[in-house]
């Protein structure tokens, strides 16, 4: 079976440009993560989707950061503007359920995101 | 607020050798704990959680973990260290208010042969 497919890996672009990643997690999976990790720190949550819909978005900068999960199956996040301070990995991850947080989550290989 | 600390940025082992990478957590209520491997250009692996019951966890690779209430500890055991376990460890705890997964800043452990 397929795990969490993410694309692209890696992306390098100018501040103020925008970005776009995208993700398919594990066929059958309700529950649908987007994390960002900065160099030298564990992940952070980004959003939480429960099918279609965001569960958990308090840690999403709303002014620039934006997120979609058509269907209940692939996911995009998108950036725009970039900043300097946005370079990052950021990882996708999927789950059976949510429930009370105990399903264990499958992570993609993640995005390498380069601001200059 | 729920936290989980990972006291060692680097534990350096030899092949053979037990190894154990330490890990703390701060919650409120009982704790779900989760244990992550991440290798290099790679996202996390799952290893083991700990939900309720055993305290002593068994997952993959022949790593272990021991929930320790009294200490508020959840560290991750391997008997006989390989090379290739060389990579970074996340310990990890969710917020039950929220469901949210913390995770830890990692523990890079290093393998000599």
């Amino acid at each position: 079976e397929a795990g969490v497919v993410q694309s692209p890996r890696y992306k390098i672009i100018e501040k103020k440009q925008p970005v776009a990643f995208w993700c398919n997690p594990i066929s059958g999976h309700n529950t649908l993560y987007w994390y960002r990790q900065n160099l030298g720190q564990g992940p952070e949550l980004l959003i939480r989707y429960e099918n279609e819909e965001a569960v958990d978005d308090s840690q999403l900068p709303k002014d620039r950061f934006s997120a979609e999960r058509l269907k209940g199956v692939d996911s995009t996040l998108k950036i725009q503007p970039a900043e300097l301070g946005d370079s990052a990995v950021y990882l996708c991850a999927s789950s059976l359920e949510a429930g009370e947080g105990t399903d264990t989550q499958y992570f993609g290989p993640g995005t390498r995101l380069t601001v200059l | 607020a729920q936290s989980v600390a990972q006291p060692e940025d680097q534990v350096n082992v030899a092949e053979g050798n037990p190894l154990t990478v330490k890990c703390t957590y701060s919650v409120s209520g009982n704790p779900y704990l989760f244990w992550y491997v991440q290798y290099p250009n790679r996202g996390l692996q799952f290893l083991l959680k700990y939900i309720t019951g055993d305290n002593l966890v068994k997952g993959s690779y022949g790593f272990e973990a021991e929930f320790n209430k009294s200490q508020t500890s959840f560290h991750l055991k391997k008997p006989s260290a390989l090379v290739s376990d060389s990579a970074l460890y996340f310990c990890a705890v969710v917020d039950t208010g929220g469901f949210k997964t913390i995770f830890g800043a990692g523990t890079r452990l290093f393998v000599k042969a």
